[in-house]
């Protein structure tokens, strides 16, 4: 069954107001990715963590890896329309190339 | 960025022919690609592993034989839904994991959507 779950399920924001998803493991990773999907369109790669307590930036979204490497984070500041979409993390474990997705979290803003 | 392509981007047929997807990625190569499929407002499910010239890996519960995975060149792989069912009607998306001096991410294709009537 699906081992990465990601909370919440969905949400609704009103644009400006800050958004995150968690994304939480049962086991460690060794690396974790993040991807947006536009409904209707297909996963786009958004950035990827490797160490423990890893936390990176790109403009209004802020990523973070747990010092566990079991866990991570997305938080959005001051949302868009255009931030619209399903968020799923998606996780390796050990050297395999194979990625296992969260349960995603879909985003709603409204105007 | 790497470009991945997949062909036909939609599909509907009938109960019990067999459907054939196409993955591509298009400006590097690919050892290593991923099917996956999704249901609406789900997440993605991996079925499978296709490496180029050996047999694909499945993921438990994948009846091999219904998903038949063919990788033969290092910027080809086809899935063939065979003897398709109203219940294989879903997304399916492929991915590839590029060689050495490609990042290391996978790059998806604009996926396939499968309706079996």
């Amino acid at each position: 069954g699906q081992q990465v779950m990601q909370i919440p399920q969905y949400q609704h924001v009103q644009e400006g107001e800050d958004f995150t998803t968690y994304c939480n493991s049962s086991t460690t990773l060794s690396n974790i990715q993040w991807y947006k999907q536009r409904p209707g369109g297909h996963p786009v790669f958004l950035i990827q963590l490797v160490k423990s307590g890893e936390v990176k930036k790109q403009k209004r979204l802020t990523f973070q890896f747990g010092e566990a490497k079991k866990n991570s984070s997305l938080h959005i500041t001051a949302t868009q329309t255009t931030d619209v979409g399903t968020y799923f993390c998606a996780g390796r474990k050990g050297n395999t190339d194979k990625l296992i997705f969260g349960t995603g979290t879909r985003l709603q803003v409204f105007p | 960025g790497a470009v991945v392509s997949q062909h036909p981007s939609r599909v509907i047929c009938k109960s019990g022919t067999s459907v054939k997807i196409e993955c591509r990625s298009l400006d590097f190569q690919a050892t290593t690609m991923f099917w996956y499929r999704q249901f609406p407002k789900k997440s993605l499910m991996l079925m499978a592993t296709s490496n180029e010239g050996s047999k694909a890996t499945y993921e438990q519960g994948v009846e091999k034989d219904k998903f038949l995975i063919n990788h033969a060149s290092l910027t080809l792989s086809t899935l063939t839904v065979t003897s398709a069912h109203p219940e294989d009607s879903s997304f399916y998306i492929c991915s590839a994991h590029g060689l050495a001096g490609v990042t290391d991410t996978q790059y998806f294709g604009p996926g396939t959507r499968l309706t079996v009537l």
